[in-house]
């Protein structure tokens, strides 16, 4: 059975922080990692992918991998009131096509 | 990015009746998937649907409860079956092989409510 976990929060940083949200998974073989973002009522979007070790930024984001700890974390910059939304992980198996997702970590960004 | 539609967006429906949703996007893509997100819960996968046969169906779903079509590479739909109360979700597609070829996006999904 694979497993993704996450911290389910909430998480709360003043405007302007870093915001360090982390997920584990189970399942050694994994191959591609995402993180969503997801507002209330609105569904799913796609905001990181990673599917090798390191670091990988994209403006205010960076995704990090660890495949060795079955590790990922994404850390949000200058976070903004905005980015108040539930982070979720989702991880694929030995292939590359069906996601199991976390159950999401809840981030609140006071001004 | 390809723009992604779901029909209907939401509906209530009454127990022991059964709903079709339909999921449209405006590109070819390799893959179609179907999800349900419970109140308060993550996604569980339903299944994927495969083009021209039949879906491959992940472990507590099953084709009689949940019927997926997949016709062409842009368009499939899902059935719920034999409605009850449980089956009260949100129901998205996603789709993968656009720019990033393994990456999912998701439709705006279906609110479903069963009275």
């Amino acid at each position: 059975q694979k497993e993704v976990e996450q911290n389910s929060g909430p998480l709360s940083v003043p405007e302007g922080a870093i915001a360090s949200l982390n997920c584990t998974y189970s399942d050694r073989v994994s191959q591609s990692f995402f993180w969503y973002r997801q507002y209330s009522g609105k569904s799913p979007e796609l905001i990181m992918s990673i599917y090798s070790n390191g670091d990988k930024e994209d403006g205010r984001f960076t995704a990090q991998l660890n495949k060795a700890s079955q590790y990922v974390s994404l850390l949000i910059r200058d976070s903004q009131p905005s980015d108040s939304a539930t982070y979720l992980c989702a991880v694929t198996g030995s292939g590359y096509s069906t996601l199991t997702f976390g159950k999401g970590t809840m981030l609140l960004v006071s001004p | 990015s390809a723009v992604i539609s779901q029909k209907p967006s939401r509906d209530i429906c009454q127990r022991g009746t059964s709903l079709t949703i339909q999921c449209q996007v405006d590109s070819q893509v390799t893959m179609m998937f179907w999800y349900r997100q419970q109140p308060g819960q993550s996604l569980t996968l339903i299944a994927t649907a495969n083009q021209g046969s039949e879906a491959t169906y992940e472990s507590g779903f099953v084709i009689d409860k949940f019927p997926i079509s997949r016709p062409n590479l842009t368009f499939s739909t899902l059935t719920v079956s034999n409605m009850s109360p449980e089956d009260s979700s949100i129901y998205l597609c996603s789709v993968q092989g656009l720019a990033g070829f393994y990456e999912q996006y998701f439709g705006p999904g279906t609110r479903l409510t069963v009275t």
